[in-house]
């Protein structure tokens, strides 16, 4: 099973809007309601931004959004921040086998 | 507050078998979908298993799902007399030095607590 393709990094100055964008097939991303976001900082666990493709669990900030089209799922942060400054992995369900979990490659993101 | 705290050795030998633990406080590990989750150095993420705990009325009743490309190799188990979930990988080579995170899953497959991760490197 391949990784779900994301771009290797993405820039911005604070106060600007990202996305950051995640592709699969139509057995993961494109199949299924089911893409979550993290956001990784050096040494730290992942903290989960979105799951079900567009929703935030309690405590994360509205700056953070996802979204779906197709077999491409993307992540946006708007008002870019110096602390927004991270590693970002996307996932899916996946059903090309038993049922699992594929990750993204990831993308550093790198705040001006 | 929901915390989950993984324990193991960090060294282990090339051949033989790596053996984690991750301890549930704040929740019952009855109630969720419990994850190992991976990353080697400087790379991305992998997701290795899960396991739900047995005496629910699903699909996965008491059973534990592998990532293919492990399966061969990985078992998971759980333990709900002391709240723990435990990983055990066979025949580890080099590529199976990571930190390795235990997490819990929201809903089918993301996951909304991690452990803080520990690191396992296989060495002789």
């Amino acid at each position: 099973q391949s990784a779900l393709t994301q771009p290797a990094s993405v820039s911005g100055s604070p106060g600007q809007s990202i996305t950051i964008s995640c592709t699969g097939t139509s057995s993961d991303v494109g199949g299924y309601n089911y893409v979550s976001w993290y956001q990784q900082h050096p040494g730290k666990a992942p903290k989960l931004l979105i799951y079900d493709v567009s929703n935030r669990p309690s405590g994360v900030s509205n700056r953070f959004s996802g979204s779906k089209s197709g077999n491409t799922a993307s992540l946006t942060i708007s008002g870019l921040q110096a602390a927004d400054e991270a590693d970002y992995y996307c996932s899916s369900y996946t059903s090309s086998s038993t049922l699992d979990v594929l990750f993204g490659g990831g993308t550093k993101l790198t705040v001006l | 507050q929901v915390q989950l705290q993984e324990s193991g050795p960090g060294l282990v030998k090339p051949s033989e078998t790596l053996s984690l633990t991750c301890t549930v406080s704040g929740a019952s590990i009855s109630d969720y979908y419990w994850s190992w989750i991976r990353q080697p150095p400087g790379k991305g993420l992998e997701w290795i298993a899960f396991v739900y705990d047995s005496g629910r009325t699903n699909y996965y009743n008491g059973s534990a799902n592998y990532n293919p490309s492990l399966q061969s190799r990985v078992t998971m188990s759980t333990d709900t007399s002391k709240n723990q979930f435990s990983l055990k990988l066979t025949s580890v080579t080099a590529a199976d030095t990571a930190v390795y995170y235990c997490a819990r899953h929201q809903g089918l497959t993301a996951f909304d607590i991690w452990g803080q991760g520990t690191v396992v490197t296989v060495s002789s």
